[in-house]
């Protein structure tokens, strides 16, 4: 199976913050790489697709890119409603496999 | 707009069976493949299976292979998870999420349901 490793596992940001978050694969993956957000009590939701590609509707301060085995989200300028925590998935073989996690919570 | 609602969780015994539905709407159900994705109290996210859009194929994570079947009904709109023999470990909120793309499987979801709460306790 693939392992997915995010990092950091949490930070502290203030709003304005550009913030970074990566996650590595334990093989090289293309770009079969997907982001998303998930606030405490409700389901995930996509931010960004195979890599870098922006999911309808999600605000363009949110960028991701990479590939291979090397992954970056990136906040631009972190707002109120973006404290939630991050998951990168791969989307390259089966069995899909998220990252571990990311949270986000304010300084 | 797309909507999932998903059904059937509570709590069950260990070794005991239960069956999780996913009614769709919003959409055209027959187009999309279809995955259910699981989530431990206070854990992570899991994948757990996919069912191809035509229900001609499926893929299990290891840790449910043997034990839950996932299958559709297309004319219901409808996706199912029977779970069997089940375990402590499989206590989670379940969801159904939709394959990011109709007619073809790239293995991203772009909607989810609320989840269904399913404990697995004595």
């Amino acid at each position: 199976d693939i392992q997915m490793t995010q990092s950091p596992s949490s930070l502290s940001a203030s709003v304005g913050d550009r913030v970074t978050i990566t996650c590595r694969a334990s093989q090289a993956i293309s770009t079969s790489l997907n982001w998303y957000q998930q606030k405490p009590g409700k389901a995930p939701k996509l931010l960004i697709y195979v890599a870098s590609i922006l999911q309808s509707g999600v605000p363009s301060r949110f960028r991701g890119s990479g590939s291979a085995t090397d992954f970056t989200l990136t906040i631009s300028s972190l707002q109120p409603e973006d404290f939630a925590t991050y998951y990168c998935q791969q989307s390259y073989t089966s069995p899909l496999t998220f990252g571990g996690g990311t949270k986000v919570d304010i300084k | 707009q797309v909507q999932l609602v998903e059904s059937g969780g509570g709590v069950v015994q260990p070794g005991r069976s239960l069956r999780l539905s996913c009614v769709a709407s919003g959409f055209i159900f027959s187009s999309y493949g279809m995955h259910w994705v699981r989530q431990a109290p206070g854990k992570g996210l899991e994948w757990v299976a996919v069912i191809w859009y035509d229900g001609n194929t499926e893929y299990y994570a290891d840790s449910v292979k043997g034990r839950f079947t996932i299958s559709r009904d297309n004319s219901q709109n409808t996706l199912y998870l029977q779970m069997n023999s089940l375990r402590a470990e499989d206590t989670a909120v379940y969801y159904c999420a939709r394959e990011g793309t109709a007619s073809t499987i790239l293995y991203y979801f772009d909607s989810w349901g609320q989840g269904t709460q399913v404990t697995v306790s004595s």
